[in-house]
C-alpha cells in the first residue's frame, strides 16, 4: 500500500481564519478522499477529491467552506475556511489505488479552533 | 436506515476470550467490504478485506452474509493489544467509502 504524508499534524487556529491541510502520496492513486472525525465518533466523508476538476461533496459539506484541490494524482489539499469552534475535529485524507479496493490514510490533522 | 450500522460498544472482554462484531449495510449492490482498526488518536488502518467466501487471518475471521446484508468479524484468543475501535467499511459504489460508527473493544487482563 502507498504511504500518505499529511501535514500539519495539529494546529490551533483563531476563529475566522483558514487552514490548509496537505496530503502527499508516495505513488499515484486513483482516488483521494477527505474525512472528518469528531471526538469519539466515526469518520464522515467530506468529499472526494477529483484530479483536475472540482471535488464531489457529500451532503452537508460545501465548496465555499471546504475548498479542495487535487492538481495531480499524488497530492491534494483541503482548506477549512472561516473557521469556528465547531470545526474543531480531526481531518483525515485517504487514497485508494483502484475502485472497490481498500483505502489507506494519512496520519490526520488535529484542529482546534479557539 | 443508515448506510452502515455497527454493534454498539464498548465490548469489554477478558484476555483469551472470543468476541464477534457485526455490521449491517443497506446497499445490496455493494461489492467490497473491509474491516479497519483504529487505535486511540491514530488513523484507521486496514485489518482485513471481506471476501464472499469468508476470510481468515490468524485469530481474525471475517464473514459476509449477502442475503442478510451483514459482515462480521470474529476475534479469537483476545489479546490486550486488540483493544481498539473496529470500523467496518462498505463502499456503496466504486467511488466512495462509507465507515460504520465503529465498535470499541477493550480487552482486560
Amino acid at each position: 500500500s502507498a504511504v500518505i504524508s499529511q501535514k500539519p499534524s495539529r494546529d490551533i487556529c483563531q476563529r475566522g481564519t483558514s487552514l490548509t491541510i496537505q496530503c502527499q502520496v508516495d505513488s499515484q492513486v486513483t482516488m483521494m478522499f477527505w474525512y472528518r472525525q469528531q471526538p469519539g465518533q466515526s469518520l464522515t466523508l467530506i468529499a472526494t477529491a477529483n484530479q483536475g476538476s472540482e471535488a464531489t461533496y457529500e451532503s452537508g459539506f460545501v465548496i465555499d467552506k471546504f475548498p479542495i484541490s487535487r492538481p495531480n494524482l499524488t497530492f491534494s489539499t483541503l482548506t477549512v475556511s472561516n473557521m469556528s469552534p465547531e470545526d474543531s475535529s480531526i481531518y483525515l485524507c485517504s487514497g485508494a489505488g483502484q475502485v472497490n479496493t481498500e483505502a489507506f490514510f494519512g496520519q490526520g490533522t488535529r484542529l482546534t479552533v479557539v | 436506515r443508515k448506510e452502515v450500522e455497527q454493534d454498539p460498544g464498548p465490548f469489554n472482554v477478558p484476555e483469551g476470550a472470543t468476541v464477534a462484531f457485526n455490521c449491517t449495510y443497506s446497499n445490496s449492490a455493494s461489492q467490497s467490504f473491509f474491516w479497519y482498526r483504529q487505535d486511540c488518536r491514530k488513523e484507521p488502518k486496514l485489518l482485513m478485506s471481506v471476501y464472499s467466501s469468508g476470510n481468515e487471518d490468524g485469530r481474525f475471521t471475517a464473514q459476509l452474509n449477502r442475503a442478510s446484508q451483514y459482515i462480521s468479524l470474529l476475534i479469537r484468543d483476545s489479546k490486550l493489544s486488540d483493544s481498539a475501535t473496529y470500523l467496518c467499511v462498505v463502499p456503496p459504489g466504486p467511488h466512495k467509502l462509507i465507515f460504520g460508527t465503529g465498535t470499541r473493544l477493550q480487552v482486560f487482563p
